[in-house]
């Protein structure tokens, strides 16, 4: 079966701007987390969607926001970019919310902000 | 504030040698679980041990889990040019009404042919 499919793979933006990120998870999986990895902080949980609920929510400013939607596809939209912005975001689709069962994650978006 | 740390932050082996990465975590867990990264990509879930397991086998895999010491251990036998990759662990985290997981800042492997 396809894995979870992120677009698109690379995006250039300038500071000020704002970008949307979309997922499509496995088929079957009702669960979305997204998570940012920078090479200065590593691995950093942004959100988690099920059933188009946010369920949790990582500390970051209210710039970066989400969505879920019916078929499970999920977005992430980030505003008014800033350079510290520049990062792989990845997205993780798992069957059941939470973080008790393994999660699979797509190739990732890598976004500069110039 | 990261929730596993790994070590070594890198190792470089032969191929054919084992490679024992490392983490260790600070608070309470349920589960422990441990991903590979190649260069830039998405991560590969590789094993998830709970708390109430101490060892867990996956092919060349071998995970324990020490949760009076809050460290886990990853050992790759008989090691390939193609395990050459990041690998994290990646602990559950709980509180405040909401769960996520927190990874370590990862052990990147070389893997010479």
């Amino acid at each position: 079966k396809a894995g979870v499919t992120q677009t698109p793979r690379y995006l250039i933006k300038t500071r000020g701007q704002q970008v949307t990120l979309s997922c499509s998870p496995i088929s079957g999986h009702r669960s979305v987390s997204w998570y940012q990895q920078t090479p200065g902080q590593g691995l950093q949980f942004l959100f988690e969607y099920f059933s188009e609920t946010q369920r949790n929510k990582g500390n970051f400013p209210g710039r970066f926001s989400g969505r879920q939607f019916s078929n499970s596809r999920s977005e992430m939209n980030v505003s008014t970019l800033e350079l510290g912005d520049s990062a792989l975001y990845l997205c993780a689709s798992s069957l059941r919310p939470g973080v008790d069962y393994g999660y699979t994650f797509g190739s990732g978006t890598r976004l500069t902000v110039v | 504030s990261q929730q596993g740390e790994e070590d070594p932050q890198a190792l470089s082996i032969q191929e054919g040698e084992n490679a024992t990465m490392n983490c260790s975590y600070k608070t309470s867990i349920n589960n422990l679980q441990w991903y590979r990264q190649n260069s830039g990509r998405g991560l590969v879930h590789l094993i998830l041990i709970r708390s109430n397991e101490r060892e867990k086998h996956s092919g060349r895999l071998r995970v324990t889990l020490d949760t009076s010491k809050k460290s886990s251990s990853l050992l790759i036998t008989a090691s390939r040019a193609a395990d050459t990759a990041s690998y994290f662990c990646a602990t559950d985290a709980r509180g405040g009404g909401s769960e996520k997981l927190v990874f370590g800042k990862g052990t990147k492997l070389t893997v010479n042919p």
